[in-house]
């Protein structure tokens, strides 16, 4: 079982839709969550870090963590084309050594 | 969140030769900084963790004698790769916590560096 799992996809939303990306981690004691995005060619860039359980809002995105699940998800709404891209969940390592562990990413597509 | 910079953002060169990479802290005094490595399709894969002042710690497989890392001062951190194959290619990312200097615990990237080896 791999430690962060996500979903390859491509996720195919229409332009205006609500886009889900869910991801599923390993260790139940893992504190720190986040969310990034990459496109392609480029490195990966922050949108959401979420520590605690429940629903974290950022403008058009929505974080949201259940630990007693072990998955975090990230909700973008009123997609947008230049939404699209792969989205990387990433978790802290238990040993305090502030090392993420990567998941393998989804590629979302927004259709126009 | 942390701005970090990259130089050079592309290198090509000669199978054999060395290839030095820098990452810079612009606006965070970094203790410690990250180095990934990630292959066309696939995500990060952590290489080291540079730490000022000390040697740097390595992820399991990855050879120390080939990738060189120095972290000289709390803005500064190099990798060299060492008689480059082209294998080596790849796109190199380097990034900063700043939970790991006293900030939030949220993790910024440089702009990577792509190497192509010949």
């Amino acid at each position: 079982q791999k430690e962060v799992e996500q979903n390859s996809g491509p996720l195919s939303v229409p332009e205006g839709a609500i886009a889900s990306l869910n991801c599923t981690y390993s260790d139940r004691g893992s504190q720190s969550f986040f969310w990034y995005r990459q496109y392609s060619g480029k490195s990966p860039e922050l949108i959401m870090s979420i520590y605690s359980n429940g629903d974290k809002e950022d403008g058009r995105f929505t974080a949201q963590l259940n630990k007693a699940s072990q998955y975090v998800s990230l909700l973008i709404r009123d997609s947008q084309p230049s939404d699209s891209a792969t989205y990387l969940c990433a978790v802290n390592r238990l040993d305090s050594s502030y090392k993420l562990i990567f998941g393998s990413g989804t590629r979302l597509l927004v259709r126009p | 969140g942390a701005v970090v910079s990259q130089h050079p953002s592309r290198v090509i060169c000669k199978s054999g030769t060395s290839v030095k990479i820098e990452c810079r802290s612009l606006d965070f005094q970094a203790t410690t900084m990250f180095w990934y490595r990630q292959f066309p399709k696939q995500s990060l894969m952590l290489m080291a963790t540079s730490n000022e002042g000390s040697k740097a710690t390595y992820e399991q497989g990855v050879e120390k004698d080939k990738f060189l890392i120095n972290h000289a001062s709390l803005t500064l951190s190099t990798l060299t790769v060492t008689s480059a194959h082209p294998e080596d290619s790849s796109f190199y990312i380097c990034s900063v916590d700043q939970g790991a200097s006293g900030g939030r615990d949220e993790q910024f990237f440089g702009p990577g560096t792509r190497l192509t080896v010949l």
